[in-house]
């Protein structure tokens, strides 16, 4: 079975930086491109980011180009998000979300339960 | 980058009724667009992909149809745990992957 879990959602203050986590397991981690995507309380989703299964390629929404950071440990079976300049906009649940194509860029299938980022002076 | 505009953002609707959700792209996207189910307090489940390809264990009331700019999810009789907000995303070629403003699926 599928399983990811997240972690790392804190309070920060606007410009501030931190380090949000995905723990992955059940399935062959370096086979999947991996998503985050956020959703402010009561809103719709935004997709954020992805990364590829072996972590050369990245792609990002332009709401957070040049400020956040995707990356992944596959020995670890763990991806992160690395945010930095933090807005009170990117207030938000986080949530990974496993591709569902092997070696490909597709939509997510399996999604964790979230972590909730507070941007907050 | 390609924009996903879904109809209607919200519906209300009885057990047993038959439910239909429409979701526009800004440009063709071939069969490149999936359907997730929310439910409050909760992560967003797959329902379908590549337009109309049931995840699996979804049942089979949950349909999905449609290709280029104009695409379908249909509900064929409504059952009580079906009332959540259903969203539409496209994946063609490389991201940004972006999401329909999302449709609130209401018990009449």
């Amino acid at each position: 079975e599928v399983q990811l879990v997240e972690s790392g959602g804190v309070v920060v203050q606007p410009g501030g930086s931190m380090i949000i986590s995905c723990a992955a397991s059940g399935f062959t981690f370096d086979d999947y491109s991996m998503h985050w995507v956020r959703q402010v309380p009561g809103k719709s989703l935004e997709w954020v980011s992805l990364i590829n299964w072996d972590a050369t390629r990245t792609y990002y929404a332009d709401s957070v180009k040049d400020r956040f950071i995707i990356s992944r440990d596959n020995s670890k079976n763990s991806l992160y998000l690395q945010m930095n300049s933090l807005r009170t906009e990117d207030t938000a649940f986080y949530y990974c979300a496993k591709d569902r194509a092997s070696r490909g860029y597709s939509s997510g299938d399996s999604w964790g339960q979230g972590t909730l980022v507070t941007v907050s002076s | 980058d390609i924009q996903m505009t879904q109809s209607p953002s919200s519906l209300s609707a009885s057990v047993g009724d038959r439910v239909t959700i429409t979701c526009r792209a800004s440009q063709g996207i071939s069969s490149y667009l999936a359907w997730f189910q929310q439910k409050p307090g909760k992560a967003p489940k797959s329902l379908i992909y590549d337009a109309s390809t049931l995840q699996s264990g979804v049942p089979s009331r949950f349909s999905g149809s449609g290709s280029g700019t104009h695409f379908t999810l249909t509900i064929s009789s409504l059952q009580p745990e079906d009332f959540a907000t259903y969203y539409c995303q496209h994946y063609r070629l490389y991201p940004p992957y972006s999401f329909g403003q999302g449709t609130k699926v209401e018990i009449k």
